[in-house]
């Protein structure tokens, strides 16, 4: 079946840091992918997702590309705020209809002034 | 834009009681998603809906039970409520002929099981 792995958190960097947080999947046929942040007590909301290979997905500064010869999509911002602190969530689809959405663990993501 | 819309927000509810959580999803879409999240993990799918007819199920326990009515809207009736069943219900809908198949989330029930 289809899966996620994320890179365990939680990640605590600093202002203006560089962020990455890895994501890989394992799916038959062509899957879409996003990434979801959770901020605390509140639900879940869609960050950008891209759904071909070599799709880049970009929001609110961050990005992430679509590789699927690594079956990869990392998740990067070039500088971080103390507002981007939360929960992000890689996930994939399955192609077709009515495919569920599989999630990976979640990594936590703390900015520091 | 109409978002997808769940009630209750927060609900708290006793050992043993029964719980009915309802998703309003967006307008026009066809496809009704229930998801779990306990503290700390990430959301498990339970169960989804096309059409009316139930489309996947995941790992919704027998206690639980979901359906999709004439207007698309959708209620997950809990019984014999567990102090495990305490988490946050997501319900998404997307329409299944729109390409990108993406699914948009509500904003969650909260249950808490004392």
């Amino acid at each position: 079946g289809n899966s996620v792995t994320q890179m365990e958190g939680p990640v605590t960097l600093s202002e203006e840091a560089f962020l990455t947080i890895n994501c890989t999947y394992t799916a038959t046929g062509y899957p879409s992918l996003f990434w979801y942040v959770q901020y605390p007590g509140e639900g879940l909301q869609l960050l950008l997702k891209a759904t071909k290979a070599d799709d880049k997905g970009s929001n609110k500064g961050f990005e992430a590309t679509y590789r699927k010869e690594t079956t990869s999509f990392h998740l990067e911002k070039g500088s971080v705020q103390v507002s981007d602190s939360a929960v992000y969530f890689c996930a994939l689809r399955g192609s077709g209809g009515y495919q569920k959405v599989t999630f990976g663990t979640g990594t936590k993501l703390q900015v520091i002034p | 834009a109409a978002g997808v819309i769940q009630s209750p927000r927060h609900l708290i509810k006793e050992k043993r009681e029964t719980a009915t959580l309802k998703c309003y999803p967006i307008p026009r879409h066809d496809t009704v998603y229930w998801y779990q999240q306990g503290p700390g993990q990430d959301p498990q799918f339970l169960i989804s809906f096309y059409e009316k007819m139930q489309s996947d199920k995941g790992s919704i326990p027998d206690r639980f039970s979901a359906q999709q009515f004439s207007d698309y809207h959708s209620e997950l009736n809990m019984s014999s409520l567990e102090l495990g069943d305490s988490a946050l219900y997501f319900c998404a809908s997307s329409l299944v002929v729109q390409s990108s198949y993406e699914q948009y989330f509500g904003p969650g029930t909260r249950l808490t099981v004392t």
